[in-house]
């Protein structure tokens, strides 16, 4: 079956320092792949994707590259800002068997500092 | 546009007693989805329910959760006899598409459950 597996938080990180959460997956097709951002009290958002192997999603200075070689898809911002406290979660998607029902990481907490 | 809907955001209820969560989609969608969110753990997904139809519920419980979307109304989740382990976050997602496609999933606030 499919599966996401995400490093364990929180991740705590100066405003301005440079951000990586790693992300691996495993799945039976060909999968696309998200990042969803969830602030405090509210739901998912759907932060950036990318639906074949070596493109790149970003949004909002957030990046990250779909590596098929290493089943990877770990997030990246250059300079974080207090604003970007949140929980971050890697997600799949794959057609296989005609169901796009999403398979979702557990979740990296990211809390920066001023 | 008012986005996805959800009620209550909270909801506390003790053993025994049933949880009745309520999901508006977005205007125009007729594709929703329920997931649980337990603590220090990912969303599961539990059902994606079209108007008057279940499509897929292969993650739901098979005792004690029902789920609905009725021609006129919101989306209700309904969990019978809660017990402890049914506290969690339970989020609604709404999609204009047939398929699903995860990237036109919008999630509502969720409705946080507690059982005493």
């Amino acid at each position: 079956g499919n599966s996401v597996t995400q490093m364990e938080g929180p991740v705590t990180l100066s405003e301005e320092a440079f951000l990586t959460i790693n992300c691996t997956y495993t799945a039976t097709g060909y999968p696309s792949l998200f990042w969803y951002v969830q602030y405090p009290g509210e739901g998912l958002q759907l932060l950036l994707k990318a639906t074949k192997a070596d493109d790149k999603g970003s949004n909002k200075g957030f990046e990250a590259t779909y590596r098929k070689e290493t089943t990877s898809f770990h997030l990246e911002k250059g300079s974080v800002q207090v604003s970007d406290s949140a929980v971050y979660f890697c997600a799949l998607s794959d057609s296989t068997g005609g169901s796009y029902i999403p398979t979702f990481g557990r979740g990296t907490s990211l809390i920066v500092h001023p | 546009n008012a986005g996805v809907m959800q009620n209550p955001r909270h909801l506390v209820r003790r053993r025994g007693q049933e949880a009745r969560l309520r999901c508006s989609p977005m205007k125009g969608h007729s594709h929703v989805y329920w997931y649980r969110q337990l603590p220090e753990e990912g969303l599961k997904f539990m059902v994606y329910l079209q108007k008057e139809n279940i499509i897929d519920e292969s993650g739901m419980p098979k005792e004690r959760f029902s789920a609905e979307f009725p021609k006129e109304g919101p989306s209700i989740l309904r969990i019978q006899q809660v017990v402890r382990g049914d506290s969690a976050a339970y989020f609604c997602a709404s999609s204009p598409s047939p398929r699903g496609v995860t990237d036109t999933q919008y999630f509502g606030p969720g409705t946080r459950l507690t059982v005493l």
